[in-house]
Order: C-alpha cells, then sequence, then structure tokens
C-alpha cells in the first residue's frame, strides 16, 4: 500500500536557518508526491507537487523538495525560514492511477525569533 | 483563496442529530473530494466524486453519505451524529480524476455536543 511517512512530528527553527522537514514515502510505482501547508484556522495550500518531471521541485514561499528515488524520500527544505512559514506541513502521495491523497501525520514548524 | 468554498463554516450540534456539509468546486473542477481531519486519526480521505459519479470510497463510516449534483456542488450527509465525529471536515476539487493536484476549502468545523 502507498504511504508516507513524515520523520518529526515537531520542528523548531530560528528565524532566518534553514528549514527541513523529513517525508519517507513507500509506493510500488512512481507515485505523485505534494507538500501541502495548513496555517492556523486554515485550509490547505499547495506548496509543491511532484510528478516525475523533474526531481528537484521548486514551489511557493522558497521552499523547494527533491524526490530521491534511491531513499524513497521526498523532503521538504528553505534555505531561510521566516516567522510567517510557521505552520503544519503536510507530506501527500496519491497512489499511481487513482486520486485519493493519502496524507502523512504531518509535521508542526515553529520559528523562533 | 482556492476557490473552493465550504458552508457553513461552523455547526455545533447534538449527538444522534443529522447534518449537511456543502461544497463548491472551482469553476471548471470536475472532481470533488471530502476529508475528515481529527487530532486522533489525522487527515482521511473519505469518498470521492467525479461529474456526479463516486469514484472512490475511503475510511467513510455507513452513516456518513455524499453526493454529488448536476451543478457539480456536493453534499457530506453525516447522521446518528456522535461525539467522536467532531472534526474538521474539507472538501477539495480537481479538474480531472487521476494524480490531479487537489485544491482545498476552507473547511467546516463540527462540533458535537
Amino acid at each position: 500500500a502507498q504511504s508516507v511517512t513524515q520523520l518529526d512530528s515537531h520542528v523548531s527553527v530560528s528565524e532566518g536557518t534553514p528549514v527541513l522537514l523529513r517525508c519517507n514515502y513507500s509506493s510500488s510505482y512512481s507515485p505523485s508526491l505534494f507538500w501541502y501547508v495548513q496555517h492556523p484556522n486554515k485550509g490547505l495550500q499547495l506548496l509543491l507537487k511532484y510528478t516525475s518531471a523533474a526531481t528537484l521541485v521548486k514551489g511557493i514561499n522558497g521552499f523547494e523538495a527533491e524526490f530521491k528515488k534511491s531513499e524513497t524520500s521526498f523532503h521538504l527544505t528553505k534555505p531561510s525560514a521566516h516567522m510567517s512559514d510557521a505552520a503544519e506541513y503536510f507530506c501527500v502521495v496519491i497512489p499511481y492511477n487513482n486520486n485519493d491523497m493519502r496524507f502523512g501525520a504531518g509535521t508542526r514548524l515553529t520559528v523562533k525569533p | 483563496d482556492s476557490g473552493v468554498t465550504q458552508t457553513p463554516k461552523h455547526l455545533i450540534t447534538a449527538t444522534g442529530q443529522r447534518v449537511t456539509l456543502r461544497c463548491s468546486p472551482r469553476s471548471g473542477d470536475l472532481s470533488v473530494y471530502w476529508y475528515q481531519q481529527s487530532l486522533d486519526q489525522g487527515l482521511q480521505f473519505l469518498i470521492h466524486y467525479y461529474n456526479g459519479e463516486e469514484r472512490a470510497k475511503g475510511n467513510i463510516l455507513e452513516r456518513f453519505s455524499a453526493q454529488q449534483f448536476p451543478d457539480l456542488h456536493s453534499e457530506l450527509n453525516l447522521s446518528s451524529l456522535e461525539l467522536g465525529d467532531s472534526a474538521l471536515y474539507f472538501c477539495a476539487s480537481s479538474v480531472g480524476s487521476k494524480e490531479e493536484t487537489q485544491y482545498f476549502g476552507p473547511g467546516t468545523r463540527l462540533l458535537v455536543l
């Protein structure tokens, strides 16, 4: 079964320092992978999407993620955290030939001043 | 703003009652998805409709049902409500039905007392 595992439930960084949110997936086929962000009391917003075109995917707000098949990983990074990045981040996989999203448990990002 | 609208924003009701949540997809999108977000279960896929037809079912209870109307809006009906049904219910939409980016509405927060 296709699924994702977010390795950290909570990440805390200082403003201006790099962000790394880790995600590993399991999939029999080449998956479609996404990162979504959820700010407090808000809906989910798409950050970026991987669909086998390029392994390094650039998203909104300076975020990017690299698809590494050998490591079955799709970690989310940002060079410099901003206070407004504080939110819950979800790694998501869509199984091949399907469209029901499988969400990771989420990583709460805290940004300290 | 994703273009997906959900009503109502908040709903407070009692155990045993029935409620209806409504979703209007983005203009041009034919697929509608329903998700439940709760503290203990995280984000779970409930059901997917494409152009009026049910396409996939996830962890949807028998007490819950949904439909998509000819104008493509969708309703999620929750009946015989229990305390554990308290959650945030999200609707998402996409253009097609396979491996597509989904755009999420702001959610309906249901509280069952």
